[in-house]
């Protein structure tokens, strides 16, 4: 089976351009999840899917960040405009899950590596 | 919330079983333990998980302890391939989906 696939893996890009990140959830996952990964902060949840419902977006770090799952198949995240410090590399990680679903795992596609210069 | 304690680096000869600890001393009842790993370039990769039962997959083997306060992620036989990080996490208490993670164990396989 497809894991979860993230597009483009890598992205370099100007200060002040907007910067969309893609993913596409492992199918039957109702669950998706935005983490961003830098060596000073280690992983962190961004926003939290779940049935294409955003339910946890107290992670998403500025109004400049906004993230849409249009369908159960797709979801983006957008930055806008982007800043040199949010260079990192962003993961997107998709699970069974719901409020009566305790214990699945989350898989992680193989993310995105942002440069903002 | 239940936080992990795991030391910075390990290293284990190649063909050699990898254990790998973790404390988490302040665990609730109702809180899992995973365990995944970090191949450099590559997104975190979901080993194991289990609640208070031993558990074993195709990848690892799971102790914890009676009280759960600490547990052992036991890789077999190690191969180079296994070189990573690897983090113990537990959920967030009443959450579904939240998990801290910290600084994880770097994993060294050596030939």
């Amino acid at each position: 089976d497809a894991g979860v696939i993230q597009s483009p893996r890598h992205e370099v890009t100007e200060m002040g351009q907007e910067v969309t990140l893609r993913c596409k959830p492992i199918s039957g996952h109702n669950s998706l999840f935005w983490y961003r990964q830098t060596m000073m902060r280690g992983l962190e949840l961004l926003i939290y899917f779940n049935n294409n419902v955003p339910i946890d977006d107290s992670g998403m770090p500025e109004d400049r960040f906004s993230a849409k799952m249009p369908n159960a198949s797709f979801s983006t995240l957008k930055i806008q405009p982007s800043e040199p410090r949010d260079s990192a590399v962003y993961f997107c990680a998709s699970s069974l899950g719901s409020d009566r679903a305790f214990n699945q795992p989350q898989h992680f596609g193989d993310g995105t590596r942002l440069s903002i210069l | 919330d239940a936080k992990t304690t795991q030391p910075p680096s390990m290293d284990c000869a190649e063909g050699r079983a990898a254990n790998l600890p973790c404390n988490h001393s302040t665990i609730s009842g109702n809180e899992y333990v995973y365990w995944y790993r970090q191949i450099h370039s590559q997104g975190p990769q979901y080993i194991i998980h289990g609640l208070k039962n031993n558990e074993t997959n195709e990848m690892a083997s799971l102790i914890i302890t009676e009280d759960r306060k600490s547990s052992t992620l036991i890789l077999p036989h190690a191969t180079l391939r296994d070189t990573a990080v690897y983090y113990c996490i537990v959920r967030v208490a009443d959450s579904n989906y939240q998990l801290i993670w910290g600084a994880g164990t770097k994993l060294i396989i050596k030939p």
